[in-house]
């Protein structure tokens, strides 16, 4: 069965600073993996994915996640965070033969000013 | 991408009462997706709905408490029977679309749901 693990409840960090948000992946076969954002009231964005190829994917709003499979992990960075950073983070894999999305519990990034 | 209405986005109701929640999508999907969102925690997929076939449930969820309508590609209804203070959640529509290689999936705003 799929399962994805973000380990830290809440990450805080200062304007400026480089951020991680930690994923942990469980799934047989090669997955696909996706990071989402949630911001206060509104629905799921989605932010980027891995399928396949380079290890490291850039996505929306100067985001980048690096797959590494010997860890199974799927961490979602950014080099310089902002305030408006700020929100609720899920990671969701998907093994190549499954229908279905599995999400992380999520992580809360406050970035402060 | 996939643009997708929910309404109503949040709603006060009262124990034992009904909500049905509506989901319009602006363009034509073959699955729709229906999860709830409990205070504090992860996402969990309710059930799939296919138009011209009954919805898909997952374990934990049925039918009749949670019926779900398909009637066309582009909408889809579920609502939340005899409610109780325990199905206070953010409710999520959601459609898959193609990007890329793979699929991705396409939420909704939500329906926030308080139950007295």
């Amino acid at each position: 069965a799929q399962s994805v693990a973000q380990p830290e409840d809440q990450v805080n960090v200062a304007e400026g600073n480089p951020l991680t948000v930690k994923c942990t992946y469980s799934v047989s076969g090669n997955p696909y993996l996706f990071w989402y954002v949630q911001y206060p009231n509104r629905g799921l964005q989605f932010l980027l994915k891995y399928i396949t190829g380079d290890n490291l994917v850039k996505g929306s709003y100067g985001f980048e996640a690096e797959f590494n499979k010997s860890q199974t992990s799927f961490h979602l960075k950014k080099p310089s965070a902002l305030v408006s950073d700020s929100a609720l983070y899920f990671c969701a894999v998907r093994d190549k033969r499954g229908q279905n999305f599995v999400f992380g519990p999520g992580t809360r990034l406050s970035v402060l000013p | 991408s996939a643009v997708i209405s929910q309404k109503p986005s949040r709603d006060i109701c009262q124990r034992g009462t009904s909500l049905t929640i509506q989901c319009q999508v602006d363009s034509q999907v073959t699955m729709m997706f229906w999860y709830r969102q409990q205070p504090g925690q992860s996402l969990t997929l309710i059930a799939t709905a296919n138009q011209g076939s009954e919805a898909t449930y997952e374990s934990g969820f049925v039918i009749d408490k949670f019926p779900i309508s398909r009637p066309n590609l582009t909408f889809s209804t579920l609502t939340v029977s005899n409610m109780s203070p325990e199905d206070s959640s953010i409710y999520l529509c959601s459609v898959e679309g193609v990007q890329g290689l793979t699929n991705i999936q396409y939420f909704g705003a939500g329906t926030r749901l308080s139950v007295l």
